[in-house]
Order: C-alpha cells, then structure tokens, then sequence
C-alpha cells in the first residue's frame, strides 16, 4: 500500500460547527504532516509529527487542533473556522522522522473545505 | 531572507518540444532540492530529488540539475505529451526546521 488516504473529499461547514478531517497511511512513515493550500498557491506547511510526537507548529490558530492517536493515522479538529479557512487541506508522510534527511514527502489526495 | 522562487508562472509549449522550467535560490545553499507535480484539486506527486554534491539526475522523460553556482535548478521533460500538464513545484529542503518549502509553482501547458 503506498498511498495517503484522507477523508471526507468535501467538507462543507459553518463557523459555529466542529468537524475533523482524517488522513491514513500504511507505509510505515515515522513523519506525517498537515498542509494548507489556497488558489494558485504552494502548500504551506501547519503542523509536523514525528513518531507520533508534534514536531512542528507554525503558528497556526488554536481553531485548528491536529491529533496523532497512533503512527498510521493523523487527525486534524476543526472548531470555530473562519470563512478564510476555506482551502484544500493537505495531508503527507514521509518514511524518516522529521530532521532525519529529505525524503521525499507522499500527499493524500486533500480535503477541499468550505466554511460558510 | 531565504527564497526559492520559480520565476514563470505558466510555461506553454508544442507537443514533442522540451519543457524547462526554473527554480532560483537565494541566501543560502539548500543541501537538497524536490520536484513535484500537481494536478487540480490533487495533491503533489514525488518527481525527482536531487542533493547538492549532484550534478544531475534523471527518470524516465525527466532529468533535474542542480547547479550551486548560479543557484539555480532547471527541470526538464524531454518529448513533452499533453498529459505533462500541470502544475510544477520545486522544493527545498534545509533551515533549521529541516521544513519542506515550496516556491509558487509553474503551470505548464502542452499543446497537441
């Protein structure tokens, strides 16, 4: 299996909602990583784990609260979203820890969020 | 600061011909450099990875450089399809976060 899977495709959600968006991997990868993505630009990074420790925030809004609960999955919870939030949500993986060389990062298909 | 820009937003060209695309650096010298590709509403895909101490490397119809002189990597598709289409990232990788930093992307278009 050497694919990211993330889940749902679509999320749709108003500013008072709470949902979480998954990502899943069985490769193996020691380091998962969320993205953020808007229009027209690169992906920007948001949140780091390494064997299943937090790596990694780049000062990202407390509205956004990702979760690790074992090395094959990754959460991100989502409370209180701003219509700006609205992007393509990102998740990746790659097969060393974080800081541990450049691998190559392997990126789910996204989650396309919508906030109303 | 340090940058790593790609310069051509959209690149066009003919089936056949070969596509080069540019990613400049400044203010440091990234020990490795990534390419990737992205289709719409997909995320990116693993290219080419290429460290510092290499000159050059290649897959298939792709081949990357890595010239730390002018600072500057050039990736090419040789025989250039329509499917080549999409969006191309380079991407370094370096700093002391050890973070994965993508310039803007170019958007290359192969026309039949």
């Amino acid at each position: 299996d050497t694919e990211v899977t993330q889940t749902p495709k679509h999320l749709v959600m108003g500013m008072t909602n709470k949902k979480s968006l998954k990502c899943e991997q069985h490769m193996g990868h020691r380091a998962m990583y969320w993205y953020k993505q808007k229009a027209k630009k690169p992906p920007e990074l948001m949140f780091v784990y390494s064997y299943e420790k937090l790596s990694i925030n780049e000062s990202v809004p407390s509205r956004f609260s990702p979760e690790c609960p074992n090395s094959s999955l990754l959460n991100l919870h989502l409370h209180a979203l701003q219509p700006e939030d609205s992007a393509l949500y990102l998740c990746a993986s790659s097969r060393a820890g974080h800081g541990q060389g450049a691998n190559e990062q392997y990126f789910g298909p996204g989650t396309r969020l919508t906030v109303t | 600061s340090q940058k790593i820009e790609q310069n051509s937003e959209a690149l066009n060209i003919q089936e056949g011909k070969t596509a080069t695309l540019t990613c400049n650096y400044t203010n440091y010298s990234p020990a490795y450099l990534q390419w990737y590709r992205q289709d719409p509403g997909r995320g990116p895909v693993f290219l080419l990875l290429i460290r510092e101490n290499e000159k050059e490397k290649r897959k298939e119809r792709l081949k990357v450089t890595f010239d730390t002189t002018l600072k500057q990597s050039l990736f090419h598709i040789t025989a250039s399809q329509p499917a080549d289409s999409a969006t191309y990232l380079c991407a370094r990788w370096g700093g002391s976060q050890g973070n994965l930093i993508f310039g803007k992307g170019t958007k290359l278009s192969v026309k039949p």
